[in-house]
C-alpha cells in the first residue's frame, strides 16, 4: 500500500525556518518525481515545489522561490522541504504528493502537516 | 502560467440530482500528438487530502463511481456528478498537468446537499 507521511510542521515566528519531511513507503520511491502542495486554511490548493527522481531538477512556485528548498534522499525514501524566511502567508497545510509519472496528476497524497507562522 | 478558473464557486444540489462544475483554462491543454487533454479532477472532503477522481479530462480512477463524469477539450472542461449522493458533498478542484511548472489548480467548487 502506498503511504506518504509528512512531519515537521508546527508554530514558527515570522522570519523563522522549518524543515518538513515526507516518508514514502509501498512503492519504488527512486523512480517517482515528488511534489509539495499547500493549502492555507479555508483556501484552495497551491503547488509549491517539484523534484525529479535524482534530485537533479527542482522547480518552485514564484511565491516560495529563493526561500524554500526541496530535496530528497532516495536511500531513506524521503522528500524534504526546507522553508526559510517564513511569512504569515506561508501558514498552511503542507501535503506531499506523488504523480503516477511524467505528465500525470498527483495520484497519492499524504495527510499533511500544518505550518503556522505567527508571533 | 496557465490559469484555471472554475465556476460556480459553490452549488447546492438535491440528492439524486445532477451537479455540474465547469473549469476553463487560459491555454489549451490538448496535446495534439496523442489527442489527450491533461486535466485532472480532485475531490476533497473536510480534514482529508485531495483524492484524484479523473485524469486526461475524462478517465475515471479505479474505484471512482461511474456517476462521476469528466468531459471537455482544449480550454473548457466539465465535471458532472449524476445522481448526487450524500457522500459527494465536498470541494472539487480541476488541475492542469500539461504546461508545467507550475502545476495549477482551479480555485475549487463547493458542492453541498440541498
Amino acid at each position: 500500500e502506498v503511504q506518504l507521511v509528512e512531519s515537521g510542521g508546527g508554530l514558527v515566528q515570522p522570519g523563522g525556518s522549518l524543515r518538513l519531511s515526507c516518508a514514502a513507503s509501498g512503492f519504488t520511491f527512486n523512480i517517482y518525481e515528488m511534489n509539495w502542495v499547500r493549502q492555507a486554511p479555508g483556501k484552495g490548493l497551491e503547488w509549491v515545489a517539484h523534484i525529479t527522481t535524482t534530485g537533479e531538477t527542482r522547480y518552485y512556485a514564484d511565491s516560495v522561490k529563493g526561500r524554500f528548498t526541496i530535496s530528497r534522499d532516495n536511500a531513506k525514501n524521503s522528500v524534504y522541504l526546507e522553508m526559510n524566511s517564513l511569512r504569515g502567508d506561508d501558514s498552511a497545510m503542507y501535503y506531499c504528493a506523488r504523480p503516477r509519472g511524467r505528465l500525470w496528476p498527483f495520484d497519492y497524497w499524504g495527510q499533511g502537516t500544518l505550518v503556522t507562522v505567527s508571533s | 502560467d496557465v490559469v484555471m478558473t472554475q465556476s460556480p464557486d459553490s452549488l447546492a444540489v438535491s440528492l439524486g440530482e445532477r451537479a455540474t462544475i465547469n473549469c476553463k483554462s487560459s491555454q489549451s491543454l490538448l496535446y495534439s500528438f496523442n489527442n489527450k487533454n491533461y486535466v485532472a479532477w480532485y475531490q476533497q472532503k473536510p480534514g482529508q487530502p485531495p483524492k484524484l477522481l479523473i485524469h486526461w479530462a475524462s478517465i475515471r480512477e479505479s474505484g471512482v463511481p461511474d456517476r462521476f463524469s469528466g468531459s471537455g477539450s482544449g480550454t473548457d472542461f466539465t465535471l458532472t456528478i449524476y445522481n448526487l449522493q450524500a457522500e459527494d458533498a465536498a470541494v472539487y478542484y480541476c488541475q492542469q498537468y500539461f504546461i508545467t511548472p507550475p502545476w495549477t489548480f482551479g480555485q475549487g467548487t463547493k458542492v453541498e446537499i440541498k
